[in-house]
Formats: C-alpha cells, structure tokens, sequence
C-alpha cells in the first residue's frame, strides 16, 4: 500500500492566492483527518470526516479555509485568500474507524504533509 | 490551561540511559491515549497506545494515571535513533456528543554518542 498520499509536497504562494491541498487516504480507510502543524500551535485538528461526511469543523481557523471529501479516495483542503499566517505543514491522516484504541486498531496513518509558505 | 501538555524539552541524554516523558491532560473524561513520533520534517507515526493497566513494547514502557490526569512514556537503554520528538494524543468526548482529538506540543529527546 502506498499509504497516504498528499500534494503538493511544497507549496509556495503569494498573499491573496488561493491554495488547494490534495489527499488521498489509504483504500478501505472510512476516516479522514486534516491537521496543521507549526510552532508556536503544534499539531492542531482543522476537520475530520467519516465516510466522506465531515463530521467536526471546529477546528477550521476561519471561513478562508474549506474542505471537501468528494469520494472516499480523495480530499481537499483550500485556503482563499491566503494570508502569511497561514504558512505551516498540513497532514492528512486516515484510519479505519475513530482513533480509540490505537495500535492495529483505528490507528491513525498520516501523510508526508505539505510545506505551505504564504508570502 | 492547555487541554494537554507536554515539557517541550529538549532532554538530551547519552546512548544507554532511561528518560520519562509526562503529558497531563484537563479532561478527566478522555477516553484514549497515545504516544507518536515525530522525526524532524516528518510526520507523525503511532508509537504504542497506552492502557490503563500501562503497557510495554520492547524498550519502551507507557503509563496511565487516571487520578492525577497524566500518561508516561519511559524509553529504557536510549538509542540514537530515538531521537524525535514524543507527541502525546488525548481523545475525550465532548459536551455537544463530538469526539475531540488531542495532540500535546511535543516532548523532543536528543540521544548523545
């Protein structure tokens, strides 16, 4: 399996633009997860879905950001406009079931991320 | 306070030695716990799940401490290789009936020749 796999890996881009992040989970995989990871926040939780549903936004920063999960094999994470302070790594994960119990159970599988830079 | 916390570190130890990592966690109703891995400009990979009767994998023991709210990870004989940074995860349900998923800022163990 290839497991989870994310584009672009880097992504640079001027304020204003829009971006589009790119995921496909790993097949049979009925959860999907976006994260952002910088610095100062660490590892924060933007959405996640359950069969291609999304099931908790919270996490979503503000309305500039939006996801869609078309099919169970791809999903989309956009940012319009961009702003600088939104340069960080995204990650897609994906899991078979809620992460509960961990280990050969529900375990979370991430993506290698893409490096966004928003100048 | 944060809903997880961790001691960012760095702790630097030689080859051989034991470190313990904490992460207490605000919600006494989490349900799941877990340690990643993190390895610099990579992504996160599951390290072991932690039960409450604490388990163990290899050099590396987890703990739960359900009164006092914090899990430990202890990394026995360090390797170089277990240099990383340890990221603790909580899953906890929330009021409105949604799950929360938690990741603490990172703890990052530097193992020295």
């Amino acid at each position: 399996d290839a497991g989870v796999i994310q584009s672009p890996r880097h992504e640079v881009t001027e304020m204003g633009q829009e971006v589009t992040l790119r995921c496909k989970p790993i097949s049979g995989h009925d959860y999907l997860f976006w994260y952002r990871q910088t610095m100062m926040r660490g590892l924060e939780l933007l959405i996640y879905f359950n069969n291609n549903v999304p099931i908790d936004d919270s996490g979503m920063p503000e309305d500039r950001f939006s996801a869609k999960m078309p099919n169970a094999s791809f999903s989309t994470l956009k940012i319009q406009p961009s702003e600088p302070r939104d340069s960080a790594v995204y990650f897609c994960a994906s899991s078979f079931g809620y992460p509960l119990r961990g280990g050969p159970y529900n375990e979370q599988f991430f993506g290698p991320g893409t490096r966004l830079t928003v100048l | 306070r944060k809903e997880v916390e961790q001691d960012p570190g760095p702790f630097n130890v030689p080859e051989g030695a034991t470190v313990a990592f904490n992460c207490t966690y605000s919600n006494s109703a989490s349900q799941s716990f877990f340690w990643y891995r993190q390895d610099c400009r990579k992504e996160p990979k599951l390290l072991m799940s932690v039960y409450s009767s604490g388990n163990e994998d290899g050099r590396f023991t987890a703990q739960l401490n359900r009164a006092s709210q914090y899990i430990s990870l202890l990394i026995r004989d360090s390797k170089l290789s277990d240099s990383a940074t340890y990221l603790c995860v909580v899953t906890s349900n929330m009021d409105t009936g949604r799950r929360a998923l938690t990741f603490g800022s990172g703890t990052r163990l530097q193992v020295q020749p």
